[in-house]
C-alpha cells in the first residue's frame, strides 16, 4: 500500500457520460498529480494541485476538471466521455509542489468507455 | 520537452546488467527513476539533484550529468523482478516530464 488511494479502481460508462474519479494524497503530501495513460503508452501528465490551489497545467482536454479539497483530497471530473477516454488515470502526491521529492502513486482508475 | 529515453526496448538474461539512458534538451533541476510493472502504477526508485551525484538502491544505481542535460541508470545482476517499464522523469523550472519509457525484461 502506497498510501495514496483512489476510487474507484474500475469503471465502466457510456459515451457521453461524466464520471469522477477520486484521490487521497499520502499523509502529509500537500501536492496531487494526476496523469493519464493509456494502452502501452507513457504517462501524460494532466493537472497538479498544491495545498488546494492549481499549480500546473499539463495536456488536460476542457472536458475534463479538477480540484482540491481543504482535506487535500482531490477530484478529477471527466465529461461527455470518448471512446477515446479509456485510459488508467493514476494519482500522485508529493510533500512538496517542485521536483525535490520523489511522487508516490496511487494503483489507478482504469476507465472503461463504451 | 519530454526526455528521451534509450533504448526504448531491452532484453536481458538473468545476471546480466544493463543501462538506461535519459536525455533531456532542457537544464534539468533533477531526475527521477520509476518502474512500472504492467497494469501497476510506477513505483519510485531514486531521485538525483543537480550536482553530479550518484545514487544507489540496492543493485540498481543512477548518475545525473546536468551540464549533458543526461541520467543513466544502471542495473546490475538484473532479476526476474527488474521487469518492467523504466521511466525517467526531469524537472525543468516547475514542470515535470516522464520519459518516454524503456521496456526491460529479464528472462531466466
Amino acid at each position: 500500500d502506497s498510501g495514496v488511494t483512489q476510487t474507484p479502481k474500475h469503471l465502466i460508462t457510456a459515451t457521453g457520460q461524466r464520471v469522477t474519479l477520486r484521490c487521497s494524497p499520502r499523509s502529509g503530501d500537500l501536492s496531487v498529480y494526476w496523469y493519464q495513460q493509456s494502452l502501452d503508452q507513457g504517462l501524460q501528465f494532466l493537472i497538479q494541485y498544491y495545498n488546494g490551489e492549481e499549480r500546473a497545467k499539463g495536456n488536460i482536454l476542457e472536458r475534463f476538471s479538477a480540484q482540491q479539497f481543504p482535506d487535500l483530497h482531490s477530484e478529477l471530473n471527466l465529461s461527455s466521455l470518448e471512446l477515446g477516454d479509456s485510459a488508467l488515470y493514476f494519482c500522485a502526491s508529493s510533500p512538496s509542489s517542485g521536483g525535490g521529492y520523489g511522487y508516490t502513486f496511487g494503483s489507478g482508475t482504469r476507465l472503461t468507455v463504451v | 520537452q519530454q526526455p528521451v529515453q534509450s533504448p526504448q526496448a531491452v532484453i536481458l538474461r538473468e545476471g546480466e546488467d544493463a543501462v538506461i539512458n535519459c536525455s533531456s534538451s532542457k537544464a534539468l533541476y533533477s531526475v527521477h527513476w520509476y518502474r512500472q510493472k504492467h497494469g501497476e502504477a510506477p513505483v519510485f526508485l531514486m531521485i538525483l539533484l543537480k550536482g553530479g551525484e550518484q545514487k544507489g538502491h540496492d543493485k540498481i544505481s543512477a548518475s545525473f550529468n546536468e551540464k549533458k542535460q543526461q541520467s543513466s541508470l544502471y542495473l546490475t545482476a538484473s532479476q526476474l523482478s527488474y521487469s518492467g517499464t523504466y521511466f525517467c522523469g526531469t524537472v525543468t523550472g516547475n514542470q515535470f516530464y516522464f520519459g518516454t519509457g524503456t521496456s526491460l525484461t529479464v528472462i531466466p
